[in-house]
Protein backbone atom coordinates (compact mmCIF):
# COMPACT_ATOMS: atom_id res chain seq x y z
CA UNK A 1 0.00 0.00 0.00
CA UNK A 2 1.49 2.99 -1.03
CA UNK A 3 1.33 6.34 1.25
CA UNK A 4 0.28 9.79 0.55
CA UNK A 5 1.39 10.63 -2.83
CA UNK A 6 2.21 14.45 -4.00
CA UNK A 7 2.99 15.91 -7.02
CA UNK A 8 5.49 17.34 -8.24
CA UNK A 9 7.73 17.86 -5.12
CA UNK A 10 9.24 20.74 -6.54
CA UNK A 11 6.96 23.81 -8.33
CA UNK A 12 8.40 26.83 -9.79
CA UNK A 13 5.99 29.18 -10.61
CA UNK A 14 6.44 33.32 -11.76
CA UNK A 15 3.99 35.68 -10.11
CA UNK A 16 0.48 35.38 -11.90
CA UNK A 17 0.98 32.08 -12.96
CA UNK A 18 -1.62 29.06 -11.87
CA UNK A 19 -0.11 26.31 -9.52
CA UNK A 20 -1.51 23.27 -9.33
CA UNK A 21 -0.66 20.99 -6.58
CA UNK A 22 -1.74 16.97 -7.07
CA UNK A 23 -2.56 14.17 -4.02
CA UNK A 24 -3.49 11.27 -4.59
CA UNK A 25 -4.48 9.40 -0.60
CA UNK A 26 -3.76 5.81 0.29
CA UNK A 27 -5.42 3.29 -0.85
CA UNK A 28 -9.27 2.90 0.53
CA UNK A 29 -8.74 6.81 1.98
CA UNK A 30 -11.99 9.01 1.38
CA UNK A 31 -10.70 11.51 3.76
CA UNK A 32 -8.19 14.35 2.45
CA UNK A 33 -6.74 17.50 3.64
CA UNK A 34 -4.60 20.27 2.65
CA UNK A 35 -2.25 21.83 5.06
CA UNK A 36 0.39 24.56 4.26
CA UNK A 37 3.45 25.33 6.53
CA UNK A 38 4.86 28.98 5.49
CA UNK A 39 8.66 29.10 6.05
CA UNK A 40 9.74 28.79 10.01
CA UNK A 41 6.06 28.49 10.48
CA UNK A 42 4.15 25.31 11.87
CA UNK A 43 1.57 23.84 9.16
CA UNK A 44 -2.18 25.53 9.17
CA UNK A 45 -5.00 23.49 8.49
CA UNK A 46 -6.59 24.89 4.70
CA UNK A 47 -9.28 22.23 3.35
CA UNK A 48 -11.16 18.72 3.92
CA UNK A 49 -12.42 17.24 2.04
CA UNK A 50 -14.32 13.57 1.09
CA UNK A 51 -15.06 12.34 -2.28
CA UNK A 52 -16.66 15.37 -4.42
CA UNK A 53 -17.56 17.40 -1.29
CA UNK A 54 -15.99 19.84 0.52
CA UNK A 55 -16.32 19.73 3.90
CA UNK A 56 -14.53 22.26 5.49
CA UNK A 57 -12.67 25.11 3.83
CA UNK A 58 -12.31 27.45 7.00
CA UNK A 59 -8.65 27.86 6.57
CA UNK A 60 -8.50 28.29 2.66
CA UNK A 61 -8.15 32.26 1.50
CA UNK A 62 -11.24 33.24 0.46
CA UNK A 63 -9.49 34.24 -3.39
CA UNK A 64 -7.07 32.37 -5.78
CA UNK A 65 -7.40 29.47 -3.94
CA UNK A 66 -9.55 26.41 -4.78
CA UNK A 67 -9.64 22.26 -3.92
CA UNK A 68 -11.60 19.43 -5.19
CA UNK A 69 -11.34 15.52 -4.77
CA UNK A 70 -13.63 14.14 -7.70
CA UNK A 71 -14.43 11.04 -7.78
CA UNK A 72 -11.85 9.32 -9.72
CA UNK A 73 -8.66 10.96 -10.14
CA UNK A 74 -6.41 13.01 -7.06
CA UNK A 75 -7.60 15.48 -5.11
CA UNK A 76 -6.08 18.46 -6.68
CA UNK A 77 -5.65 22.12 -4.58
CA UNK A 78 -5.49 25.13 -7.13
CA UNK A 79 -3.65 28.44 -6.54
CA UNK A 80 -4.38 31.24 -9.23
CA UNK A 81 -2.53 34.17 -10.25
CA UNK A 82 0.06 32.82 -7.48
CA UNK A 83 1.74 35.85 -5.49
CA UNK A 84 5.32 35.63 -3.68
CA UNK A 85 3.74 34.61 -0.27
CA UNK A 86 1.77 31.65 -1.54
CA UNK A 87 5.54 30.42 -1.34
CA UNK A 88 5.32 27.20 1.00
CA UNK A 89 5.19 23.75 1.65
CA UNK A 90 1.75 22.26 1.11
CA UNK A 91 0.80 18.84 2.77
CA UNK A 92 -1.80 16.56 1.94
CA UNK A 93 -3.24 13.93 4.64
CA UNK A 94 -5.48 11.57 4.07
CA UNK A 95 -7.67 8.96 6.38
CA UNK A 96 -10.02 6.34 5.99
CA UNK A 97 -11.95 7.60 8.57
CA UNK A 98 -13.31 10.93 10.68
CA UNK A 99 -10.70 11.11 13.47
CA UNK A 100 -8.48 8.15 12.67
CA UNK A 101 -4.54 8.44 12.35
CA UNK A 102 -4.20 10.71 9.68
CA UNK A 103 -1.00 10.11 7.33
CA UNK A 104 0.69 12.25 5.36
CA UNK A 105 2.49 13.10 2.26
CA UNK A 106 5.95 14.25 0.93
CA UNK A 107 5.07 17.83 0.26
CA UNK A 108 5.22 20.00 -2.52
CA UNK A 109 7.69 22.97 -2.48
CA UNK A 110 6.27 26.04 -4.18
CA UNK A 111 8.40 28.66 -4.93
CA UNK A 112 7.08 31.82 -6.47
CA UNK A 113 9.71 34.07 -8.29
CA UNK B 1 -9.52 28.26 19.11
CA UNK B 2 -7.09 25.38 19.95
CA UNK B 3 -3.58 26.98 20.59
CA UNK B 4 -0.62 24.24 20.59
CA UNK B 5 2.54 24.88 22.25
CA UNK B 6 5.67 22.82 22.27
CA UNK B 7 8.40 23.72 24.57
CA UNK B 8 11.23 23.79 24.00
CA UNK B 9 12.02 24.90 20.75
CA UNK B 10 15.05 23.17 20.26
CA UNK B 11 17.14 20.60 21.86
CA UNK B 12 20.78 19.31 21.73
CA UNK B 13 21.71 16.39 23.97
CA UNK B 14 24.62 14.25 23.75
CA UNK B 15 23.93 10.51 22.17
CA UNK B 16 22.48 8.28 24.62
CA UNK B 17 20.51 10.67 26.81
CA UNK B 18 16.92 9.88 27.61
CA UNK B 19 15.01 12.96 27.06
CA UNK B 20 11.17 14.49 27.31
CA UNK B 21 9.44 17.05 24.38
CA UNK B 22 6.28 18.57 25.79
CA UNK B 23 3.20 19.78 24.24
CA UNK B 24 0.29 22.14 25.78
CA UNK B 25 -2.87 22.67 24.01
CA UNK B 26 -5.60 25.04 25.51
CA UNK B 27 -8.68 23.09 24.71
CA UNK B 28 -9.36 19.65 26.44
CA UNK B 29 -12.34 18.81 23.61
CA UNK B 30 -10.07 16.80 21.16
CA UNK B 31 -10.16 13.70 19.49
CA UNK B 32 -6.54 12.37 19.40
CA UNK B 33 -3.39 13.39 19.61
CA UNK B 34 -0.63 12.94 17.43
CA UNK B 35 2.95 13.24 17.38
CA UNK B 36 5.47 13.42 14.28
CA UNK B 37 8.55 13.71 12.92
CA UNK B 38 9.86 16.14 10.43
CA UNK B 39 13.28 15.96 8.62
CA UNK B 40 14.38 18.69 6.73
CA UNK B 41 12.90 19.51 3.57
CA UNK B 42 10.94 16.23 3.85
CA UNK B 43 7.15 15.36 5.07
CA UNK B 44 5.83 14.38 8.38
CA UNK B 45 6.25 10.88 9.23
CA UNK B 46 3.78 9.70 12.22
CA UNK B 47 4.93 8.28 15.08
CA UNK B 48 2.39 8.09 17.96
CA UNK B 49 -1.71 8.45 18.13
CA UNK B 50 -2.92 8.50 21.37
CA UNK B 51 -6.86 8.20 20.93
CA UNK B 52 -8.76 10.83 23.72
CA UNK B 53 -9.50 7.77 25.82
CA UNK B 54 -6.28 6.62 26.12
CA UNK B 55 -3.26 7.86 28.87
CA UNK B 56 -0.51 6.57 26.50
CA UNK B 57 1.10 4.96 23.83
CA UNK B 58 4.58 3.09 23.15
CA UNK B 59 6.47 2.42 20.15
CA UNK B 60 10.08 0.82 20.89
CA UNK B 61 12.00 3.63 22.03
CA UNK B 62 8.92 6.08 21.76
CA UNK B 63 6.11 6.71 24.50
CA UNK B 64 4.19 9.43 24.52
CA UNK B 65 1.45 10.03 27.25
CA UNK B 66 -1.54 12.46 27.31
CA UNK B 67 -3.23 13.89 30.55
CA UNK B 68 -6.88 15.69 28.66
CA UNK B 69 -7.80 17.45 31.60
CA UNK B 70 -4.89 19.24 32.14
CA UNK B 71 -4.29 19.88 28.28
CA UNK B 72 -0.43 18.49 28.08
CA UNK B 73 0.90 15.54 26.14
CA UNK B 74 4.88 14.23 26.72
CA UNK B 75 7.08 12.37 24.12
CA UNK B 76 9.58 10.36 25.99
CA UNK B 77 12.57 9.10 23.69
CA UNK B 78 14.68 6.48 25.66
CA UNK B 79 18.83 6.23 24.81
CA UNK B 80 18.26 9.17 22.21
CA UNK B 81 20.41 8.30 19.30
CA UNK B 82 22.10 10.50 16.21
CA UNK B 83 19.67 9.35 13.82
CA UNK B 84 16.42 10.69 15.95
CA UNK B 85 17.81 14.02 15.28
CA UNK B 86 14.74 15.91 13.60
CA UNK B 87 12.09 18.26 14.37
CA UNK B 88 9.33 16.97 16.30
CA UNK B 89 5.79 18.05 15.88
CA UNK B 90 3.01 17.39 18.07
CA UNK B 91 -0.62 17.92 16.89
CA UNK B 92 -4.06 17.78 18.27
CA UNK B 93 -7.16 16.32 16.72
CA UNK B 94 -10.31 18.49 17.00
CA UNK B 95 -13.51 18.81 14.92
CA UNK B 96 -13.50 17.09 11.87
CA UNK B 97 -10.10 16.06 11.85
CA UNK B 98 -9.19 19.30 12.13
CA UNK B 99 -4.92 18.89 13.09
CA UNK B 100 -3.61 21.84 15.10
CA UNK B 101 -0.02 22.12 14.95
CA UNK B 102 2.71 23.20 17.75
CA UNK B 103 5.37 24.71 16.10
CA UNK B 104 8.08 22.30 17.11
CA UNK B 105 10.87 21.26 19.10
CA UNK B 106 14.37 20.67 17.14
CA UNK B 107 16.19 17.84 18.32
CA UNK B 108 20.10 17.48 17.76
CA UNK B 109 21.67 14.39 19.13
CA UNK B 110 25.29 14.63 19.03
CA UNK B 111 27.01 11.55 18.29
Amino acid sequence: NAGVMQNPRHLVRRRGQEARLRCSPMKGHSHVYWYRQLPEEGLKFMVYLQKENIIDESGMPKERFSAEFPKEGPSILRIQQVVRGDSAAYFCASSPELNTEAFFGQGTRLTVV
Amino acid sequence: KQEVTQIPAALSVPEGENLVLNCSFTDSAIYNLQWFRQDPGKGLTSLLLIQSSQREQTSGRLNASLDKSSGRSTLYIAASQPGDSATYLCAVVSDFNKFYFGSGTKLNVKP
